[in-house]
């Protein structure tokens, strides 16, 4: 079973539509991540948490909210999806004590129409 | 302002070659780097990382090398395989900022046989 989910895989919303990406991980890692890929950005993050009380912003939240909703699930919701909120999602997870490389989970497809 | 540079959009190695993936940072205050693969439908894997007290880091047929006074790293994956064939993206992190990453833009890699 893989460490990282992430739920839906692939999700066709409309403007205006609110909707939720969910992760969770088996690994026991307290931080957790949420990125954006854009073709020809790399992967940009959106929120952290190192904690179930501790969220912070990434460096492109605008739009975007999160919820830890538990060590081992970390939500991210778009409140009002908008097209140019269509890109690659994805999950991630660390432990300090491992150095900085964080797990990654598959993805959420994410087309806003 | 793309802190972490992959100049290279994508780049084609034969099978048994070595492929070098370049990096540059601008940021002085990045102190431990990271590279990732990442196939098609998955999420990015770790690769390899080395430190900035380091200026060579080796795993099997990967290495990583920095030049610090270059603001620059490479990875070396020799021989190379086709199961190579994948984007490989380089990150950076300044530990004071406890596991938040900076990542390039990525350099798909194309293994031919």
């Amino acid at each position: 079973d893989a460490d990282v989910t992430q739920t839906p895989r692939n999700r066709i919303t409309k403007t205006g539509k609110r909707i939720m990406l969910e992760c969770s991980q088996t690994k026991g890692h307290d931080r957790m991540y949420w990125y954006r890929q854009d073709p020809g950005l790399g992967l940009r993050l959106i929120y952290y948490s190192f904690d179930v009380k501790d969220i912070n912003k990434g460096e492109i939240s605008d739009g975007y909210s999160v919820s830890r909703q538990a060590q081992a699930k970390f939500s991210l919701s778009l409140e009002s999806a908008i097209p140019n909120q269509t890109a690659l999602y994805f999950c991630a997870t660390s432990d300090p004590g491992q150095g900085g490389a964080q797990y990654f989970g598959p993805g959420t497809r994410l087309l806003v129409l | 302002d793309q802190q972490v540079k992959q100049n290279s959009p994508s780049l084609s190695v034969q099978e048994g070659r070595i492929s070098i993936l370049n990096c540059d940072y601008t940021n002085s205050m990045f102190d431990y780097f990271l590279w990732y693969k990442k196939y098609p439908a998955e999420g990015p894997t770790f690769l390899i990382s080395i430190s900035s007290i380091k200026d060579k880091n080796e795993d099997g047929r990967f290495t990583v090398f920095l030049n610090k006074s270059a603001k620059h790293l490479s990875l070396h994956i020799v021989p190379s395989q086709p199961g190579d064939s994948a984007v490989y993206f380089c990150a950076a992190e300044f530990t004071g900022t406890a596991s938040k990453l900076t990542f390039g833009t990525g350099t798909r890699l194309q293994v031919t046989l």
